[in-house]
């Protein structure tokens, strides 16, 4: 149980492309969703928090009008690079958690490897 | 402040050795989670284990152990008789009740077995 799918797995775009991702919670719903960001060899960066049916809560630093999140169901979240350039090429992953506790454990997808040519 | 500490960045050993991995973690939460996850080189983080700030019973499943101690802040994590498969980065991560349920994760430590 507690399966995420994210999707695509991989994607290689030219520079001024948008990018969208998307997070799926296939055997639970999801209350809340997150994105987050990983460079090589380092450590995941949180980047945002989404509730469903609200806006998203971006940790700071993070443009939330380059990286905008949807959280439009229980089961869906999608994360979109607007205007990628290659300083956005990262491993991007997303988790999904079945209530706003903090006991809860996050369970993660198999991540988005971007890169921008 | 939530703060996770895993001074090991990278641990090498032989195959059907014992390792331990650190996990040192600061907050001023009573009421906290301390968490384990594997990342393989495939890239996806899987859930290993969750711990809670009031249960300081160790675990063990399988081939994995985990030492929880409140007095030294620590949640160290052992795989006795390590195997080529568990080679990848394994994190710790923190998360409290308060303004933020958010994890925080640690730098993690990259385990590689060698055969």
């Amino acid at each position: 149980g507690a399966v995420v799918s994210q999707h695509p797995s991989r994607v290689i775009c030219k520079s001024g492309t948008s990018v969208k991702i998307e997070c799926r919670s296939l055997d639970f719903q999801a209350t809340t969703m997150f994105w987050y960001r990983q460079f090589p060899k380092q450590s995941l960066m949180l980047m945002a928090t989404s509730n469903e049916g609200s806006k998203a809560t971006y940790e700071q630093g993070v443009e939330k009008d380059k990286f905008l999140i949807n959280h439009a169901s229980l089961t869906l979240s999608t994360l979109t690079v607007t205007s990628a350039h290659p300083e956005d090429s990262s491993f991007y992953i997303c988790s999904a958690r079945t209530s706003a506790g903090a006991d809860q454990p996050q369970h993660f997808g198999d991540g988005t490897r971007l890169s921008i040519l | 402040a939530q703060k996770v500490t895993q001074a090991q960045t990278e641990i090498s050993v032989v195959e059907k050795e014992d390792v331990t991995l650190d996990c040192v973690y600061e907050t001023r939460d009573t009421t906290y989670y301390l968490f384990w996850y594997k990342q393989p080189p495939s890239g996806e983080l899987v859930f290993l284990i969750r711990r809670n700030s009031f249960d300081e019973q160790n675990e063990i499943s399988g081939r994995y152990s985990w030492n929880f101690q409140k007095s030294t802040s620590s949640f160290n994590f052992t795989i006795t008789a390590s195997q080529v498969v568990d080679s990848a980065v394994y994190f710790c991560a923190l998360s409290s009740r308060g303004i933020s349920n958010n994890l925080f994760f640690g730098t993690g430590t990259r385990l590689t077995v060698i055969p």
